[in-house]
């Protein structure tokens, strides 16, 4: 159980076009889902948190114009990079909480996807 | 702001223990977790412990907290080739799920045999 998949696991694009990530939690109800990117040898930034049906909340320096993220249902949510410039090849990863304990633990904890590599050429 | 540190890089010895090391600043933590990333991967939960536990075993896992020096570590014994991963260091403040996690920088683990 807890699983977490995101989609696609590596795009490349032309520079100036959108990419659109999804992240779904797969058997279970995430109420929060967290999205992180990483840059080569470095660690997880977080660059927002977002909450079913409502806005999402973005970290200190991240454009939210930029990166759109929608959360329109309890096992989904969507991060789009809008007009994507090489500056902006990483690698995206989601997060997701449970909105019911799955287990003792799993009430604190976030469960991973994969990872996204996007490439902007 | 919280910051979480780790050293950056591991060589271990096949068969050897290793020990990770991990200091934060936050003292409200209420959870300290570990999660390890292999090559192009996303992260895997390894173990967790509760601010108000001193240690936590979980097989070939050690995890020991000192809360007064802020300073975590796991202890992986008997350390394999697969252990070969980044190892990062992570604590949240709060209780619930919808709390963020501050990540450190990582712990490149090498096993060599």
């Amino acid at each position: 159980g807890a699983v977490v998949s995101q989609h696609p696991s590596w795009v490349i694009c032309k520079s100036g076009t959108s990419v659109k990530i999804e992240c779904r939690s797969l058997d279970f109800q995430a109420t929060t889902m967290f999205w992180y990117r990483q840059f080569p040898k470095q660690s997880l930034m977080l660059m927002a948190t977002s909450n079913e049906g409502s806005k999402a909340t973005y970290e200190q320096g991240v454009e939210k114009d930029k990166f759109l993220i929608n959360h329109a249902s309890l096992t989904l949510s969507t991060l789009t990079v809008t007009s994507a410039h090489p500056e902006d090849s990483s690698f995206y990863i989601c997060s997701a909480s449970p909105q019911r304990a799955l287990s003792p633990s799993s009430y604190n904890e976030q469960f991973f996807g994969p990872g996204t590599r996007l490439t902007v050429l | 702001g919280e910051d979480v540190e780790q050293s950056l890089f591991l060589s271990v010895r096949e068969g050897d223990s290793s020990v990770i090391n991990c200091t934060y600043t936050d003292s409200s933590s209420t959870y300290l977790y570990w999660y390890k990333q292999e090559p192009g991967a996303g992260l895997q939960l390894l173990t967790y412990i509760f601010s108000n536990m001193d240690m936590k075993q979980d097989q070939r896992l050690t995890v020991l907290l000192n809360k007064k020096d802020k300073h975590l570590s796991l202890r992986i014994a008997d350390t394999q080739t697969g252990d070969s991963a980044i190892y990062f260091c992570a604590e949240k403040d709060g209780y619930g799920g919808y709390n963020k996690l501050i990540f450190g920088a990582g712990t490149r683990l090498a096993v060599h045999p």
